[in-house]
């Protein structure tokens, strides 16, 4: 079981540029949760989705971020137009089914750097 | 808001020493709090609290709640070098779909 799997680990791009996180949850998980992390700051949470469905988006900013989980494949964390203040370390984390916290297993993190 | 206070942000220790560290909380309809480990990568999930006054324990770590004054404590006993880490400390409440709401960490060193 190779667990939650993230890439790229370290992603630059330059200002304007569109950045794509991946993440593929544990086998036989269905619940995807974006975090994001910035310098001496704690985890914030972005996005919760489920196969084909965005359950909650609350913790995402209004314009340029988008988040996917299809039918088939990764979910996707999509920035368009980056900006300095997005380099953060992005985490995602899976769970099989409702889970308080308990139930999730973090991936390492995509690390976005904006130059 | 919900919001999630750790102290100290920052613990410099000498092997075999115990420490504590501090998570209050402020949460409309509180659910659970949770504990987890932070090393260059992935947080890794220590414990899960729902109740006043019931001790969760894994060998040399423990860890408590108080609902009635919203904090929860982290206990390290004889702390060895590879419990440097940052512990993050997080809730989850009734109501908030599955989101957590993380404060910002302590940074704990241990030193040989």
């Amino acid at each position: 079981n190779a667990g939650v799997m993230q890439n790229p680990r370290h992603l630059v791009r330059r200002r304007g540029q569109e950045a794509r996180l991946r993440c593929s949850p544990m086998k036989g998980h269905s619940h995807v949760y974006w975090y994001r992390q910035l310098p001496e700051e704690g985890l914030k949470f972005m996005v919760y989705l489920q196969k084909e469905n965005i359950i909650d988006e609350s913790g995402m900013p209004k314009e340029r971020f988008s988040a996917e989980f299809p039918k088939e494949g990764p979910s996707i964390l999509r920035i368009q137009q980056v900006v300095r203040g997005d380099s953060a370390a992005y985490f995602c984390a899976s769970s099989p089914t409702y889970s308080a916290g308990d139930g999730y297993t973090f991936g390492s993190g995509t690390r976005l750097t904006v130059v | 808001e919900d919001k999630v206070v750790q102290s100290p942000l920052s613990l410099v220790v000498h092997e075999g020493d115990t420490v504590t560290l501090n998570c209050s909380y402020e949460v409309t309809n509180f659910r659970s709090l949770l504990w987890y480990k932070q090393e260059k990568k992935a947080p890794t999930f220590l414990f899960m609290l729902t109740s006043s006054g019931i001790e969760k324990k894994s060998g040399r770590l423990s860890s408590i709640l108080d609902k009635k004054e919203l904090f929860s404590i982290l206990n390290i006993t004889a702390t060895q070098t590879g419990d440097s880490a940052v512990y993050l400390c997080a809730v989850n409440r009734v109501g908030g779909s599955e989101k957590l709401v993380f404060g910002k960490g302590t940074k704990l060193t241990v030193n040989p």
